[in-house]
């Protein structure tokens, strides 16, 4: 079946450290690959996609590759700011499973000035 | 361009009450899907509906829980008899038809209801 698998939170970071969230994934077919964050009190929001393998998604400074051969889509900022507290969530979706959307639990991050 | 709309966003009820969470999705999005997201914990998919019909209830309780997406008007997840373990964050996402296969959908969320029940 599909699933996600995120590494376990809560992260905390000074500013501008780097930052690694680690997401892995199993399917059945050929997924797409996203990562959403959910901001304080608000809904989830696209952060970045990749939709084959080796495609690379980036977007505000963060960047996830689409590993086949390790099954994974980690994502990335080199210098994390306070603004990007949040909680982050790697997700696929699979046309195979019918259209389905399967997301990992979430990894906080906070970050300190 | 609107967004996806829910309402209420907060909604308080009592134990054994009924609570009724509505979500307009985009304009264009035929597709409908509810989670749950319980505090400290992460995002439990519910059920995924097209317009009139429902794909995906594998997420839904069997009991007190049910959704529907009419062919007018906004999608509505109903919560009969609710008990303090509904508590929680209900969000509600969209996406368009889905296209060649080849293709990439994406997930539009909205705010989320927030029910809180005494």
């Amino acid at each position: 079946g599909n699933s996600v698998t995120q590494m376990e939170g809560p992260v905390t970071l000074s500013e501008e450290a780097f930052l690694t969230i680690n997401c892995t994934y199993t399917a059945t077919g050929y997924p797409s690959l996203f990562w959403y964050v959910q901001y304080p009190g608000e809904g989830l929001q696209l952060l970045l996609k990749a939709t084959k393998a080796d495609d690379k998604g980036s977007n505000k400074g963060f960047e996830a590759t689409y590993r086949k051969e390790t099954t994974s889509f980690h994502l990335e900022k080199g210098s994390v700011q306070v603004s990007d507290s949040a909680v982050y969530f790697c997700a696929l979706s699979d046309r195979v499973t019918g259209n389905q959307f399967y997301f990992g639990t979430g990894t906080s991050l906070t970050v300190i000035p | 361009n609107a967004g996806v709309m829910q309402n209420p966003r907060h909604l308080v009820r009592r134990r054994g009450q009924e609570a009724r969470l509505r979500c307009s999705p985009m304009k264009g999005h035929s597709h409908v899907y509810w989670y749950r997201q319980l505090p400290e914990e992460g995002l439990k998919f519910m059920v995924y509906l097209q317009k009139e019909n429902i794909i995906d209830e594998s997420g839904m309780p069997k009991e007190r829980f049910s959704a529907e997406f009419p062919k007018e008007g906004p999608s509505i997840l109903r919560i009969q008899q609710v008990v303090r373990g509904d508590s929680a964050a209900y969000f509600c996402a969209s996406s368009p038809p889905w296209g060649p296969p080849s293709g990439a959908n994406v997930l539009t969320f909205g705010a989320g209801s927030r029910l809180t029940v005494l």
